[in-house]
């Protein structure tokens, strides 16, 4: 059974800092990861997606990193902003019986950034 | 392009009454999800459509819980009997068939409230 941990649970930095939200899974055969931002009261909106033969994702100020053979990915973040405070998942899509990307996408509890002016 | 459509956005019943939720997904959307958020925590998996067929209920309470999707498109999710513990919000997500790209893409959520 896939278990998905991220780290830290909650982080409140300065604004303009860079920072580091960590997210580790039990199996790697994964089909890929998925970076998502929840503000509260709202749903979850896609930040990056990264196949598993890929290392990394940029889009912006965000970058996503993936070792799937330690079972790890890293959401980057730079230059942080106020904008920036919400909750950040992680989810893998596992592989299915047949190695099809059918597999369900497991999420971890997610970290709540806060970023002060 | 239009995104995931869920309704209501909120909800408030008594225990032991039930409640209907409905998702529109993105349209030529083959996969469809409905997760359960607690608050507090990321989302549950509750049930995973591949066009109109069951791909994984295995978290789904099928003592209270049901959901269809009707001709591959539109879902509907079920709890009756509602419990105190159902009070979440309610996430539908869709993505493509696996030859385009699985990336998922969620709605809003319906946010639930049971008394």
């Amino acid at each position: 059974k896939q278990e998905v941990t991220q780290i830290p649970a909650a982080l409140s930095v300065p604004e303009g800092e860079n920072l580091v939200l960590n997210c580790s899974f039990t199996d790697s055969a994964i089909y890929n990861l998925q970076w998502f931002r929840q503000d509260p009261g709202k749903g979850l909106t896609s930040l990056l997606l990264i196949q598993s033969s890929q290392r990394e994702q940029t889009s912006g100020r965000l970058n996503a990193s993936l070792d799937k053979s330690s079972g790890r990915s890293t959401l980057y973040i730079a230059a942080s902003q106020p904008g920036d405070s919400a909750t950040y998942l992680c989810a893998v899509r596992g592989l299915n019986a047949g190695g099809t990307s059918y597999g369900k996408l497991t999420f971890g509890q997610g970290t709540i950034l806060t970023v002060h002016p | 392009e239009a995104g995931v459509a869920q309704s209501p956005r909120y909800k408030i019943i008594e225990k032991r009454q039930s409640v209907a939720f409905w998702c529109n997904p993105i349209s030529g959307h083959a996969t469809l999800y409905w997760y359960q958020q607690i608050l507090g925590q990321g989302p549950k998996l509750l049930i995973q459509f591949q066009n109109n067929g069951v791909v994984d209920d295995s978290q789904l309470p099928k003592d209270r819980f049901s959901a269809e999707r009707l001709k591959g498109v539109d879902s509907t999710l079920k709890i009756q009997p509602a419990k105190l513990e159902d009070s979440a919000v309610y996430l539908c997500a869709s993505s493509p068939g696996r030859r385009v790209g699985t990336e998922a893409f969620f709605g809003q959520g319906t946010r639930l409230t049971v008394v």
